[in-house]
């Protein structure tokens, strides 16, 4: 079964320091994994993905298979990156539906 | 484009009753996707749909069903509610399996009592 893990519920950062959202998975094979944010009043939405390996807003995420991990880090934090952030998992099946985690909501402090 | 519209916002109802919870999209999208979430938790997958007429059963799909008449729209039926339904439900698109970005509604929160 394929599973995503965020250990941590809520995180704060304060403004300009680095920022890391942790995201393990379990999957019997090779996954896509993706980021998703949600903004105070805006909809789901996607950040990044690992297989477009860019970044998005400052954010990146490496996925590290020996580690079964895809990790998401900011250098410098901002206060406009405060959300509710998942992390996502997709197999290759026909309807390449999404496995999410529980999410990790980010706080960045003035 | 509106993009993902769901209706309505928010819905209480009493155990026993039935809803239906309307989706739409205009983007042409193939592939469809109802999910649940309940609090501190994230999303499961109830039903989803790779085309009109084509649906299929996700993790949580028992209490639950859908239809998918056309490529636009995708109503989650709930035929009895129970309290175990109380959560907030999203309705999602996207274009194929290789361009697979799924695009999100504004949610529904429905509270059974």
């Amino acid at each position: 079964a394929q599973r995503v893990t965020q250990p941590e519920k809520l995180l704060s950062v304060f403004k300009g320091a680095p920022v890391e959202l942790k995201c393990n998975y379990s999957y019997s094979g090779s996954p896509e994994l993706f980021w998703y944010v949600q903004y105070s009043r805006q909809r789901l939405q996607l950040l990044l993905r690992h297989i477009s390996r860019e970044s998005i807003k400052g954010f990146t995420a490496d996925l590290n298979k020996g580690e079964t991990s895809f990790h998401l880090k900011k250098p410098f934090a901002q206060e406009e990156d405060s959300a509710m952030y998942y992390c996502a998992l997709s197999g290759w099946g026909s309807a390449r539906q999404l496995t999410f985690g529980s999410g990790t909501q980010l706080t960045v402090l003035p | 484009n509106a993009g993902v519209t769901q209706t309505p916002k928010f819905r209480i109802l009493k155990i026993g009753q039935s809803m239906t919870l309307q989706c739409a999209q205009d983007m042409n999208h193939n592939y469809m996707y109802w999910y649940r979430q309940d609090p501190g938790m994230g999303l499961k997958l109830i039903y989803y749909s790779v085309g009109a007429g084509i649906t299929d059963k996700g993790e949580v799909p028992n209490g639950y069903n859908v239809s998918r008449s056309t490529t636009e729209d995708f109503p989650l039926r709930l035929e009895l509610a129970a309290p175990s339904q109380t959560s907030v439900y999203f309705c999602a698109s996207s274009y194929s399996r290789t361009d697979n970005e799924q695009f999100f509604g504004p949610g529904t929160r429905l509270t059974v009592l």
